[in-house]
């Protein structure tokens, strides 16, 4: 248990749905971030949060849309994906950008499958 | 671009024996973090280093920061099959930006 929480932990879903992942984290963090890990790439990062501010996108499309209502949860929001995308997502925290301990905690990651 | 190199790739040993992965960056960074990941699963923090020179560890595992902070490597003592899983490396540049990877090293430990 690393204090980072991520639901569902499976969604499979068709190329027209529309979904949302979860990401919840009791650390007291101000950060929070998204990854995406896709078999044999590096852990790409999409989104980065610091104090609800998004401070980093990473040329993400616009079918990921991330949301950040407090800095204990964040979101991101799926719509008409592409086979392309499934992958693991997933959610970390760690201590605001700037301070000398930001290691991150990362969530068990949702396994989203495009069909 | 931000680039950390891994090696090797993956990694088969017998149960009690050493071994050493290493993680390299082109430039200098401010904290390095090793991580391992089962699969399919999320990444579990071991170890963070952020002087040159430095060296940690935990248990069987040590990790070290060469002077220059550019150069990482994870040591592991009399392995086990508990320890296999999926090494990844991830660093900052400034501590104001963000953590980027490295592909990862895959142990398997046969008993």
């Amino acid at each position: 248990e690393t204090g980072v929480t991520q639901t569902p932990r499976h969604l499979v879903m068709g190329m027209t749905n529309k979904k949302s992942l979860k990401c919840e984290q009791h650390l007291g963090h101000n950060a929070m971030y998204w990854y995406k890990q896709s078999a044999k790439k590096p852990l790409e990062l999409m989104f980065v949060y610091n104090f609800k501010e998004q401070t980093e996108n990473n040329s993400v499309p616009s079918r990921f849309s991330p949301e950040c209502p407090n800095s204990s949860h964040l979101f991101l929001h799926l719509h008409t994906l592409q086979p392309e995308d499934s992958a693991l997502y997933l959610c970390a925290s760690s201590q605001e950008l700037g301070t000398e301990h930001r290691e991150a905690f990362f969530g068990q990651g949702t396994r989203l499958t495009v069909v | 671009s931000q680039e950390l190199e891994q090696s090797p790739q993956s990694l088969i040993v017998q149960e009690g024996k050493n071994l050493t992965i290493n993680c390299t960056s082109s430039k200098t960074l401010y904290g390095l973090y090793w991580y391992k990941q089962k699969y399919g699963e999320g990444l579990i923090f071991l170890m963070m280093l952020q002087k040159g020179g430095e060296e940690k560890s935990h248990e069987k595992i040590t990790a070290k920061l060469d002077e220059k902070k550019q150069q990482s490597s994870l040591h592991i003592t009399a392995s086990q099959p508990s320890h296999a899983g999926i090494y990844l490396c991830g660093a900052d540049e400034t501590g104001a930006n963000n953590l980027f990877f490295g592909t990862g090293t895959r142990l398997t430990v046969i008993p």
